[in-house]
């Protein structure tokens, strides 16, 4: 499978401890997004990677969020400290810089981790 | 603010039947609109998109309107089968300070009957 992978695909915490997800997107992506779903909503965005340098970060993203793309491939996202709110789907998304003429290209996402604090 | 929204939240068709799903938007520097398909525990996944230069883009199946005047988006799929039953979501995107970030709607269900 060559596609977005998100690891692990479930995770079920106790509210206090910090939880890691893992994305890897595919492979001659260079941009990589994180964003945040709730049940009935559409994905918000978190935040988003070129290469190895983070370059937007939404108000969403808190102090107790703290995400890494150290080598410009695969990704890391940190939640400390979880709350019940910290519930959802978090998903990843990589995209390919496109070229000046046409600099649009879409995102494809993978099937995301979800999160269950309780 | 700005944002992305849809219209209904939930259509049924029956299978063979045509769908619509509007979206409408209100970021007038939105250049770049992308229909995704999510399914029941599934990322979502990209069906067609449609930059602003353009009115209509068609794929299999689907095609894509865009009006800029009203600032209205749909996405037409004939002929629809069960498999098509998903939330759809239009997202916009908008380039601030060299980024692109896609913005997501809230999402339409369809459901699509047998």
């Amino acid at each position: 499978d060559t596609g977005v992978s998100q690891n692990p695909r479930h995770k079920i915490t106790k509210r206090g401890q910090n939880v890691t997800f893992r994305c890897d997107p595919i492979s001659e992506h260079n941009r990589l997004y994180w964003y945040r779903q709730t049940l009935g909503q559409g994905p918000e965005f978190l935040t988003y990677f070129q290469n190895e340098a983070q370059l937007e970060k939404s108000r969403l993203l808190s102090d107790r969020f703290s995400a890494e793309r150290p080598k410009g491939s695969f990704s890391t996202l940190e939640i400390q400290r979880t709350e019940q709110g910290d519930s959802a789907m978090y998903l990843c998304a990589s995209s390919l810089v496109g070229t000046p003429m046409d600099p649009n290209t879409e995102a494809f996402f993978g099937q995301g981790t979800r999160l269950t604090v309780v | 603010g700005e944002s992305v929204g849809l219209h209904l939240p939930t259509l049924s068709v029956q299978e063979g039947d045509n769908s619509i799903i509007n979206c409408a938007y209100s970021n007038s520097a939105s250049d770049y609109f992308i229909w995704y398909k999510q399914e029941s525990g599934k990322g979502p996944q990209f069906i067609i998109d449609i930059r602003s230069n353009m009115d209509k883009r068609q794929g299999q199946r689907v095609t894509v309107l865009l009006n800029k005047t009203v600032k209205h988006l749909s996405l037409q799929i004939a002929a629809t089968q069960p498999g098509d039953s998903a939330v759809y979501f239009c997202a916009e995107r908008t380039q601030s300070g060299g980024s692109y970030i896609p913005t997501f709607g809230r999402g339409t269900s369809l459901i699509v009957h047998p």
